[in-house]
């Protein structure tokens, strides 16, 4: 099992500029998560969801959108990309809210 | 805003037990103790959990007081590897984890 992958690992964005970030998981877990790291601070949920066709707004959402399309894919899109968003970017799944979360390797992305 | 506190660092010596502490006094009866860990630049690992027993499994212990009110994290011989940040996170089963900034282990040879 691959686990939790995330598709890129680093991107590069000017400000304005879109983007999509993919998360995939192969543990047929229910829920998933997309978290943004901002340097010396803690993780902070951006989206999550429940379920294939579900999404909900998390402590940042301002800014992402999110779709959950398929069980196992959970998109990050930014439409209009600005400097703030430079973060690395974090997505988990787990079998239920509060289980055990598996997390992605992160994707480094600047905005310049 | 953060239910726990934890210290900002702590320094533990190479083969020694670390006790990482976590306060969260306002924890609710339906609520659980949640432990992560993140090595620099990876994303964070899931550690342990508990409810209001002591729980243990490979990786380390989780004391939690009678009145809940706070935990005490082991890493019964710590290792340079587990050098991390260690998050102590309480939430229901009905809401997503919070990560607040955790504590900065360091583990010196």
């Amino acid at each position: 099992n691959a686990g939790v992958t995330q598709t890129p690992k680093f991107r590069v964005l000017k400000t304005g500029q879109s983007m999509t970030l993919l998360c995939a998981q192969d543990m047929n877990h229910e829920y998933m998560y997309w978290y943004r790291q901002d340097p010396g601070m803690g993780l902070r949920l951006i989206h999550y969801s429940v379920g294939e066709g579900t999404t909900a707004k998390g402590e940042v959402p301002d800014g992402y959108n999110v779709s959950r399309l398929k069980k196992q894919n959970f998109l990050l899109g930014l439409e209009s990309a600005a400097p703030s968003q430079t973060s690395v970017y974090f997505c988990a799944s787990s079998p239920n809210t509060g289980y055990e979360q598996y997390f992605g390797p992160g994707t480094r992305l600047t905005v310049t | 805003d953060a239910k726990t506190t934890q210290p900002t660092s702590m320094d533990c010596a190479e083969g020694r037990a670390a006790n990482l502490p976590c306060n969260h006094s306002t924890i609710s009866g339906n609520e659980y103790v949640y432990w992560y860990r993140q090595i620099h630049s990876q994303g964070p690992q899931y550690i342990i959990h508990g409810l209001k027993n002591n729980e243990t499994n490979e990786m380390a212990s989780l004391i939690i007081t009678e009145d809940r009110k706070s935990s005490t994290l082991i890493l019964p011989h710590a290792t340079l590897r587990d050098t991390a940040v260690y998050y102590c996170i309480v939430a229901s089963g009905n809401t997503p984890l919070v990560f607040g900034k955790g504590t900065r282990l360091s583990v010196i040879a």
